[in-house]
């Protein structure tokens, strides 16, 4: 069992929509990540927070916006998103949050996001 | 940049029959490498990860892994396969000191056949 929690583990929505993906892990890691997956292709990077900052943004639309509001939650607020931006998006976490991480990342179950 | 080849789209074993699932990596300095499996409508799964030391790795499931220098490879292997087996199978490279970029291969849907 994943101990990073995702939810909703699906959601439809409308373009106009505004709606946000949740996740939350209690292994007291320090740095979090938001990835977006398109089936059957590899893991693309969108965020990441390390010690509760932003430090990767992967030129990513203002229409996903992250938030960190504790070092255990992570949020992505999604807002006016494209029929292209339908996908499953995975949230992580792992141990440590600076240079030396040799740690690897915890990914919770997803939530399928399908934009109508 | 760092980055991962896993060259075959798909691999197909016999159940029973030894598996291994291909990866090679181009980064500056000592790498990082990490498998993933990933199961239909499922988030992925850590199986094994090299840091440093024993070129041979021991993961979940039975899974191992070799390092190999000269290769820059680092395949995925188990000796018998079982049909539970079949998933998608993710390769990952992380450059130490670097920013916490995970570069994955593209990966590989492995099908064990009854």
């Amino acid at each position: 069992d994943t101990e990073v929690t995702q939810t909703p583990k699906h959601l439809v929505m409308g373009m106009t929509n505004k709606k946000s993906l949740k996740c939350e892990q209690h292994m007291g890691h320090r740095a979090m990540y938001w990835y977006k997956q398109k089936a059957k292709k590899p893991p693309e990077l969108m965020f990441v927070y390390s010690y509760e900052k932003l430090s990767i943004n992967e030129s990513v639309p203002s229409r996903f916006s992250p938030e960190c509001p504790n070092s255990s939650l992570l949020n992505l607020h999604l807002h006016a998103l494209q029929p292209e931006d339908s996908a499953l998006y995975l949230c992580a976490s792992s141990q440590e949050g600076r240079a030396r991480n040799t740690g690897e990342l915890f990914f919770g179950e997803g939530s399928r996001l399908t934009v109508l | 940049a760092q980055s991962v080849a896993q060259p075959e789209d798909q691999v197909n074993v016999a159940e029973g029959n030894p598996l291994t699932v291909k990866c090679t990596y181009s980064v500056s300095g000592n790498p990082y490498l990490f498998w993933y499996v990933q199961y239909p409508n499922r988030g992925l799964q850590f199986l094994l990860k090299y840091i440093t030391g024993d070129n041979l790795v021991k993961g979940s499931y039975g899974f191992e892994a070799e390092f190999n220098k000269s290769q820059t490879s680092f395949h995925l292997k188990k000796p018998s396969a079982l049909v539970s087996d079949s998933a998608l199978y993710f390769c990952a490279v992380r450059v130490p000191y670097g920013n916490n970029r995970l570069a994955f291969g593209k990966g590989n849907q492995v099908v064990v056949i009854p």
